[in-house]
């Protein structure tokens, strides 16, 4: 089944604690991103990927890392969290550019972790 | 910078009757729409998707239509049923550096009751 998973699914954390989001897709897509999802504000993109090795920011980075070593895994990292960064966080992955040019895009999301920073 | 915008919510309907779901944006160039929905405790699905302008995306009973002249893509159902209570994304995409990220709107809450 093609799928992307995420874990943990909740998570309750104290302010500073360094902690990892994991992600991944068993789809071959290339393209992968974050979001977090805040009452009112919709989703907003924290950093993509497209490709190994090829990360870059998006609208909210901040207090924020990824790596991607691999294809499928696309790691969030939290150094330090803070309270501020309680929210519900979405894993995505696509296909490659490549093939979304020809209107075959659709992005697929994990089913979500909602993190609390006390 | 792009930008979505969707009618305040949430909306509650009774069985049966007719759902619309503003959703205006803001891009440059031409870009391609989407609409997602999320159920309870679920990630989002795709709903459905409109890549030029004058396109119509449809799926499950919903449509809406690409309108650039009016920078719209309204969500609408003719008949909704309980099942379809969760939340919805209008989206957009764009190319250029940020190929691939979505903008979302905030999200409108529908709840139908039997």
């Amino acid at each position: 089944e093609a799928q992307v998973t995420q874990n943990p699914r909740y998570l309750i954390t104290v302010t500073g604690k360094k902690l990892t989001v994991t992600c991944s897709q068993n789809m071959n897509h290339e393209y992968m991103s974050w979001y977090r999802q805040d009452p009112g504000l919709g989703l907003r993109q924290i950093y993509y990927s497209m490709n190994v090795e090829v990360t870059d920011k998006g609208d909210v980075p901040e207090g924020y890392k990824v790596s991607r070593k691999e294809k499928r895994n696309f790691p969030l990292i939290l150094e330090s969290p803070s309270p501020n960064q309680t929210s519900l966080y979405f894993c995505a992955s696509s296909l490659p550019p490549g093939l979304a040019e020809s209107g075959d895009y659709e992005q697929y999301f994990g089913p979500g972790t909602r993190l609390t920073v006390t | 910078g792009n930008s979505v915008t969707q009618m305040e919510g949430p909306v509650t309907l009774s069985e049966e009757a007719f759902l619309t779901i503003n959703c205006t944006y803001t891009a440059t160039g031409y870009p391609s729409l989407f609409w997602y929905v999320q159920y309870p405790g679920e990630g989002l699905q795709l709903l459905l998707k409109a890549t030029k302008a004058d396109d119509k995306g449809s799926n499950k009973g919903f449509e809406a239509t690409y309108r650039k002249e009016t920078t719209s893509f309204h969500l609408e159902k003719g008949s909704v049923q309980v099942s379809d209570s969760a939340v919805y994304f209008c989206a957009l995409r764009s190319g250029g550096t940020s190929y691939g990220k979505l903008t979302f709107g905030q999200g409108t809450i529908l709840t139908v009751h039997p």
